[in-house]
């Protein structure tokens, strides 16, 4: 089946700087990917949606100035989370659907981001 | 707006128990549900969908348009089974998760 790989798988960062979490499909391209974050003992929450070739399409509430995403190419998103703060620390997983826009999601690993 | 809820966080059942975990959604168009499974130190991966009206590994799940619901059932628990669950919605473009059941299927 489809995979979708992310990296790093975790990092550890100082307050105040950039990081940089790359999702990649692996043997399909995915004209779209999504964000999603994910706190301790909670679900999955959409940050944004990831247009290649377009800006990404944010939810209500998510930062876009701080959470930069960049779909270079079919199979490449980034999310740079810039300034972070220790409230950035969580869970960040990307997505991207087998064919249609939210047809059968393949999952990355996840990237735990911890910010001290 | 959309909204997945999954009432119960945990869930324990001993082997060989039938299982049920709860999914309820509200959501004014037609929906898409799927289940999502997330084994161990896995990631999370797609368990199934109503569209296709599929058994995966012994787990079904009918989408009760009436009663808003999408429950996920097996009659027969396995050890193997034990695993985080989450309820989808896909709608409007947007893919909405319930909170999440840990399943713990005891021997």
């Amino acid at each position: 089946g489809a995979v979708v790989s992310q990296h790093p798988s975790w990092v550890i960062c100082k307050s105040g700087t950039s990081v940089k979490i790359e999702c990649r499909s692996l043997d399909f391209q995915a004209t779209t990917m999504f964000w999603y974050r994910q706190f301790p003992k909670q679900s999955l929450m959409l940050m944004a949606t990831s247009n290649e070739g377009s800006k990404a399409t944010y939810e209500q509430g998510v930062e876009k100035d701080k959470f930069l995403i960049n779909h270079a190419s079919l199979t490449l998103s980034t999310l740079t989370v810039t300034s972070a703060h220790p409230e950035d620390s969580s869970f960040y997983i990307c997505s991207a659907p087998s064919g249609g826009y939210t047809d059968t999601q393949y999952f990355g690993p996840g990237t735990r981001l911890t910010v001290l | 707006a959309q909204r997945v809820t999954q009432p119960e966080k945990l869930l324990s059942v001993f082997k060989g128990a039938p299982v049920e975990l709860k999914c309820n959604y509200s959501y004014s168009g037609s929906p898409e549900l799927f289940w999502y499974v997330q084994y161990s130190r896995q990631r999370l991966q797609l368990l199934l969908r109503h569209i296709s009206r599929e058994s995966i590994k012994g787990f079904t799940a009918d989408l009760n348009k009436g009663e808003t619901s999408f429950h996920l059932k097996k009659p027969f628990a396995q050890e193997e089974d034990s695993a985080m669950y989450y309820c989808a919605l896909s709608g409007g473009n947007m893919l909405t998760f319930g909170g999440g059941t840990r399943l713990m299927v005891k021997p």
